[in-house]
Parts: C-alpha cells; sequence; structure tokens
C-alpha cells in the first residue's frame, strides 16, 4: 500500500514552453502533497506543499508564477512548469501523507527528469 | 529554524561488514519524527527507518537500526551485514509533529557504496 505515481518519468521540452507534471496517490487519500526539486547529486529541496481544495504554500524564494500547483483532488496534484528555460532542467519529485492520521511519514513518487532544451 | 546536518558526503564499506551514518539535527520542539531514507540509482525514496522522539527505544528494522540520543540531538543510522544493494544516497530527515503538518526538512546525504 501507499504508492504515489508521477507522470511522465522523464520529459524534454523546448524553451519557452510549459510543461505539466502529475503526482497521484493510487491507494490512498492525500490532503497535503509535496514538491521537490533535486539538482544532481544534492539533496531533496521543497519547493511547495500542496493543499487539496486551496492555494499551494510555496518555499522561500520559489517563483510561484512558474512553477504552478493544483491540487485539485484528493489523489491528484499537477506541477506547471511555465515558460521553462534551461536552468529549469532538474529532477522533480512529488511525496503524499495519508490523510486519516494512520501513518505520519511521507510516501515518494518515482520523479520525473526534466530537461528544458 | 530546524537544521539537519549530515557530515559524511560518501563512504564506503566492504560487503558483510557494518557501516555507521552520522547525523544531527537541532531544534526547539520536544516532539518531533526522525527518518533515514535511501535513494538508490533509480532515484526512488525508500524508507529505511522512523523514530519517534518521544520514544527511548532505538528503531531496528532488520539489518538497519538506530542510534537516537535525543540530548545531544543525533540520529545515527548502523547497517550490519552490509549488503550490494545497499549501495545507495542515505538522507536524514526531521519532521515536526505539530498536527497537520508534514513538511520534511533533509540533510545533504550520504552516498554510500558498498564493495565486494
Amino acid at each position: 500500500g501507499a504508492v504515489v505515481s508521477q507522470h511522465p518519468s522523464w520529459v524534454i521540452c523546448k524553451s519557452g514552453t510549459s510543461v505539466k507534471i502529475e503526482c497521484r496517490s493510487l491507494d490512498f487519500q492525500a490532503t497535503t502533497m509535496f514538491w521537490y526539486r533535486q539538482f544532481p547529486k544534492q539533496s531533496l529541496m521543497l519547493m511547495a506543499t500542496s493543499n487539496e481544495g486551496s492555494k499551494a504554500t510555496y518555499e522561500q524564494g520559489v517563483e510561484k508564477d512558474k512553477f504552478l500547483i493544483n491540487h485539485a483532488s484528493l489523489t491528484l496534484s499537477t506541477l506547471t512548469v511555465t515558460s521553462a528555460h534551461p536552468e529549469d532542467s532538474s529532477f522533480y519529485i512529488c511525496s503524499a501523507s495519508p490523510d486519516g492520521g494512520w501513518t505520519y511519514e511521507q510516501y515518494f513518487g518515482p520523479g520525473t527528469r526534466l530537461t528544458v532544451t | 529554524a530546524q537544521t539537519v546536518t549530515q557530515s559524511q558526503p560518501e563512504m564506503s564499506v566492504q560487503e558483510a561488514e557494518t557501516v555507521t551514518l552520522s547525523c544531527t539535527y537541532d531544534t526547539s520542539e520536544n516532539n518531533y519524527y526522525l527518518f533515514w531514507y535511501k535513494q538508490p540509482p533509480s532515484r526512488q525514496m525508500i524508507l529505511v527507518i522512523r523514530q519517534e522522539a518521544y520514544k527511548q527505544q532505538n528503531a531496528t528494522e532488520n539489518r538497519f537500526s538506530v542510534n537516537f540520543q535525543k540530548a545531544a540531538k543525533s540520529f545515527s543510522l548502523k547497517i550490519s551485514d552490509s549488503q550490494l544493494g545497499d549501495t545507495a544516497m542515505y538522507f536524514c530527515a526531521f519532521m515536526r509533529a505539530t498536527s497537520g503538518t508534514y513538511k520534511y526538512i533533509f540533510g545533504t546525504g550520504t552516498r554510500l557504496k558498498v564493495l565486494a
């Protein structure tokens, strides 16, 4: 149980275009999901906390107009990288905490590798 | 603000040997959770072990155990009988126990290589 999927697993896009990444909790509901960014050989950097039915909470230094987050249901959160540039190339990981309090840890998706050319 | 420090960027261990990865953290909270996650080359984050701060007993999961020293704010991971499949990045993470808040603070990671 407690599986989180991400789609796509990798994507290549041209500079200036937008790309959407989906994060789904497959067997549990999650009011709260998280989006991380990870550069090669570095740790996970929290970008934002996604809350179902409300606006996301962004970490300091993260451009909310560039990284649009929509948490439209209890099993789906999306991250849209708008007007992507090569410096946005990175590995993006989502995670979710199951509702109901039966566990407090986060479950992670497999990640999405974004390359902007 | 809470911080998590992993002072060993890279470590190596011979297969079947034991290795300890260190993690220290700084917090003024009394109730919190600590985790060790493994990230193999596939980059899928896998939970290795977790510890609740209110529990004095150190957590154990098969070959993995922790040495939790609350007063010293230390949370080290011991891997016994190391296996080639243990080769991965290991991240220590801190989470406050505030209701409704599940935000992690990660350390910088330790790259562990198990040698045949």
